[in-house]
């Protein structure tokens, strides 16, 4: 059983489209994240959602939305992407009472912008 | 706000020798977290190994082990018995204590890429 799982591993597109990446997570974790991973491998997180509230939005431009219909699910939504979109992505979650808060990643997503 | 450094690019180890990692980081805060997390060619983010500041004995898991200097502001990671398996890039982490916005995030070093010699 995967821990955190995210979908698709690969997407390839046009500069211009619209796209989402899905995370869930069956830890039972009540908090996930984004983070996004460049081609020089650096990660920086993204996004934070703590019971479906977010908690955590760093400089990110706001053509990328996250919604969290539920604590086991975080989504990512991109519009218009861009050439420098073009990164992995990472879904992580923790709980905040367990294990010092540690973070499980997901295998990431590599989104390759045309 | 907290940095993490990694001086090392890239680390190369014999097979069955031991490799040293080197992390060092920048905080005004007392009280937080630090995470070794090792990413393969696969691409999965593995937890290797968590100290938290609080805690003065070192953080052991196998082979794994952490050379922490509060003072110093240094979490080094030290590889014992180096198998081909471990060849990866190794990334430190910070977190701060507690819960709520931004002392969730983990903050990432630039990474180490280690290559294991047969």
């Amino acid at each position: 059983d995967t821990a955190v799982s995210q979908t698709p591993k690969y997407l390839v597109t046009q500069m211009g489209n619209d796209k989402s990446i899905k995370c869930e997570q069956n830890l039972g974790h009540d908090t996930m994240y984004w983070y996004k991973q460049d081609s020089k491998k650096f990660l920086k997180i993204m996004f934070s959602y703590n019971n479906k509230e977010l908690i955590i939005n760093e400089t990110v431009p706001n053509r990328f939305s996250p919604k969290s219909p539920d604590k086991a699910h975080l989504n990512l939504h991109i519009n218009s992407l861009e050439l420098g979109d073009s990164a992995v992505y990472f879904c992580a979650s923790s709980h905040r009472d367990r294990e010092g808060n540690i973070q499980y990643f997901g295998a990431g997503t590599r989104l390759s912008v045309l | 706000a907290q940095t993490v450094t990694q001086s090392q690019p890239e680390m190369s180890v014999q097979e069955a020798e031991t490799v040293t990692l080197s992390c060092t980081y920048d905080t005004s805060e007392s009280d937080y977290y630090l995470f070794w997390y090792k990413q393969p060619p696969s691409r999965q983010m593995i937890l290797v190994i968590r100290q938290e500041a609080y805690k003065q004995q070192n953080a052991t898991e196998n082979r794994f082990s952490v050379n922490f200097q509060k003072a110093a502001k240094s979490f080094s990671l030290k590889i014992s018995d180096s198998q081909l398996g471990d060849a990866a890039m190794y990334f430190c982490a910070y977190r701060s204590a507690g819960f709520g916005g931004a002392t969730n995030k983990l903050i990432f070093g630039t990474g180490t890429l280690l290559a294991v010699q047969p």
